[in-house]
């Protein structure tokens, strides 16, 4: 089956600038994540989503950062605007929520290396 | 609130030596146990999980883990390390709820390093 797609693989932009990310869960899982990652630690947490709803967004600096899923199938992060400490990859991830109730492992797409100047 | 401790920031072994990559855990409750590893620019992928049932959990590349409620440890084992098992390996702990919805919280991640 394919894996989890995400574009661009790099980018730089300059601070204040806007940004955004573009993910393609594998077929069929409702449940989608973003995660940041910052060099030399875990990754973080943003969003996540169930189908076309948010479940969780604790952790998602709302006053630049937005994302969405329309349809329950795709989904953009965007940035806006940018600060130098977003610099890190944000990684999407999806599984499929079935009766284990979180059990089920996440696949992840190779990230985008985001460069904040 | 759910946490991962991975004490170790890197691990040296030599090639064919056992391996062991160190996890603990804090969660209310029964948690669910995963590693993940991830190779330079390259996305994690999923080595295992600890849901219920058998301590012993087998995956990829011939790994596994040991889940110990007592020690609330679930670390990372080998009997014998190959080259291309050096990468960065992350724990990771969700606590499990009937909406599914708790968060998978991850470690900071070790980097495995064998020596030839």
């Amino acid at each position: 089956e394919a894996g989890v797609a995400q574009s661009p693989r790099y980018k730089i932009i300059e601070k204040r600038q806007s940004v955004a990310f573009w993910c393609n869960p594998i077929s069929g899982h409702a449940t989608l994540y973003w995660y940041q990652q910052i060099l030399g630690q875990g990754p973080k947490l943003l969003i996540q989503f169930q189908n076309n709803g948010v479940v969780d967004d604790s952790q998602l600096p709302k006053d630049r950062f937005s994302a969405e899923r329309l349809k329950g199938v795709d989904s953009t992060l965007k940035i806006q605007p940018a600060k130098l400490e977003d610099s890190a990859v944000y990684l999407c991830a999806s599984s499929s929520e079935g009766g284990l109730a979180g059990g089920n492992e996440q696949f992840f797409g190779p990230g985008t290396r985001l460069t904040v100047l | 609130a759910q946490s991962v401790a991975q004490p170790e920031d890197q691990v040296n072994v030599a090639e064919g030596n056992p391996l062991t990559v160190k996890c603990t855990y804090s969660v209310s409750g029964n948690p669910y146990l995963f590693w993940y590893v991830q190779y330079p620019n390259r996305g994690l992928q999923f080595l295992l999980k600890y849901i219920t049932g058998d301590n012993l959990v087998k995956g990829s590349y011939g790994f596994e883990a040991e889940f110990n409620k007592s020690q609330t440890s679930f670390h990372l084992k080998k009997p014998s390390a190959l080259v291309s098992d050096s990468a960065l390996y992350f724990c990771a702990v969700r606590q499990p709820s009937s909406g599914g919805y708790q968060k998978v919280t991850f470690g900071i991640g070790t980097k495995l390093q064998v020596i030839p």
